[in-house]
């Protein structure tokens, strides 16, 4: 079992729609979970952060967070083209008191037809 | 003013030699990291050093040799390259606060994307 798994996708998206994305982890000792977003050829850029059961809103973003179920996920409301990327999620195990070990999963990819 | 910076941004060399990619970062932050990124797009850490001391190593064959003269650069040396070796080497640093280390993501550099022929 990889130890944190997102659906490939294409995730095909109408513009103005919602996105749904999903990530289940492995590791119960997890202690903070990422979205990033990565468009083609460039870098990962940091979207969302979040800690805590519940819900997270930033913006057009809101991320999810279940530990019980080991379970987060990144909604993109009133999606739009530019919002068509590849979405990571990671989750952070902390090694020492000042390392961290970030995972990622392989990613959804979005499609955001206008 | 770039935030993670590393060179070169493309590298393209033949199996056998030896190679190196530079990385610096301006944030003051005290962990940088090498990942690497396969043509899968999987994003998996290589290195990771907290001032200048190697913290995580994951099972990178021994050809990788990462060097950290101090924080704020993060090098990584690569011996007798090999095919498998292509795919995109992207430099990372966090700011890790002993209190809640939890609560630092990871800055991207832009990537040095690697193909060995």
């Amino acid at each position: 079992q990889k130890e944190v798994e997102q659906n490939s996708g294409p995730l095909s998206v109408p513009e103005g729609a919602i996105a749904s994305l999903n990530c289940t982890y492995s590791d119960r000792v997890s202690q903070s979970f990422f979205w990033y977003r990565q468009y083609s050829g460039k870098s990962p850029e940091l979207i969302m952060s979040i800690y805590s059961n519940g819900d997270k809103e930033d913006g057009r973003f809101t991320a999810q967070l279940n530990k019980a179920s080991q379970y987060v996920s990144l909604l993109i409301r009133d999606s739009q083209p530019s919002d068509s990327a590849t979405y990571l999620c990671a989750v952070n195990i902390m090694i020492k008191a000042a390392g961290n070990k970030l995972t990622f999963g392989g990613g959804t990819r979005v499609l955001v037809k206008p | 003013d770039t935030a993670v910076s590393q060179t070169p941004k493309y590298l393209v060399t033949q199996m056998g030699n030896d190679k190196s990619i530079k990385c610096e970062q301006n944030l003051g932050h005290d962990t940088m990291y090498w990942y690497k990124q396969d043509s899968k797009k999987f994003l998996k850490i290589m290195f990771s050093y907290n001032n200048k001391e190697l913290i995580i190593n994951e099972t990178v064959p021994n050809r990788f040799s990462p060097k950290s003269p101090d924080k704020a650069h993060l090098n990584l040396h690569i011996n007798s390259l090999e095919l498998g070796d292509s795919a995109v080497y992207f430099c990372a640093s966090s700011q890790d606060l002993t209190s809640r280390s939890f609560d630092s993501p990871l800055h991207f550099g832009n990537g040095t994307r690697l193909t060995v022929t």
